[in-house]
């Protein structure tokens, strides 16, 4: 059975910090990694996507790595601002199935 | 990507009634799916709604709780039946298209019973 985990699951930096979240999956026969954002009360916004053949995303401050060998991806957030405050998720898209396993996620804050 | 459109957004229900969640796509997309986040707690799925016919559910979701429903291929309701303060979570309707897999969300639907 597929679990995801993500550490830490709450980060709190002053603004204009670099930081990374990490994601770890414990079976990589993974079709895909999926990151989304979500602020409170709301839906998920997908940030990036990484296909199990790809070892890395980018979108704008945002760079997502897959090394599905270990287990593990990262999200890289490049000169935080307060508006990056939310809570990022992380899901594997097992191969073989359209169900998508999620991270319980980690809310980040950014203060100005 | 796709628009995502549900109705309601939020509702607070009285324990025993049901309660119909609408979910309208701007295109044709391949699946819908339909999530569940209870409080303070990640993303579980329900069921995969399946143009006419039985939705698919998964373990520990059954059709007489959770009926679903999905006519053609941009509109799907999820109902949550006989409802009990357990039920109060966000349900969250969800799309993909053939090719990347990419997954997308509606705003969800924050429901509350009483």
């Amino acid at each position: 059975k597929q679990e995801v985990t993500q550490i830490p699951a709450a980060l709190s930096v002053p603004e204009g910090e670099n930081l990374v979240l990490n994601c770890s999956f414990t079976d990589s026969a993974i079709y895909n990694l999926q990151w989304f954002r979500q602020d409170p009360g709301k839906g998920l916004t997908s940030l990036l996507l990484i296909q199990s053949s790809q070892r890395e995303q980018t979108s704008g401050r945002l760079n997502a790595s897959l090394d599905k060998s270990s287990g593990r991806s990262t999200l890289y957030i490049a000169a935080s601002q307060p508006g990056d405050s939310a809570t990022y998720l992380c899901a594997v898209h097992q191969g073989g199935s359209e169900k998508l396993v999620f991270g319980k996620g980690t809310k980040l804050t950014v203060n100005p | 990507s796709a628009v995502i459109s549900q109705k309601p957004s939020r509702d607070i229900c009285q324990r025993g009634t049901s309660l119909t969640i609408q979910c309208q796509v701007d295109s044709q997309v391949t699946m819908m799916f339909w999530y569940r986040q209870q409080p303070g707690q990640s993303l579980t799925l329900i069921a995969t709604a399946n143009q006419g016919s039985e939705a698919t559910y998964e373990s520990g979701f059954v059709i007489d709780k959770f009926p679903i429903s999905r006519p053609n291929l941009t509109f799907s309701t999820l109902t949550v039946s006989n409802m009990s303060p357990e039920d109060s979570s966000i349900y969250l309707c969800s799309v993909s298209f053939v090719g990347t897999g990419e997954l997308f969300f509606g705003e969800g639907s924050r429901l509350t019973v009483l």
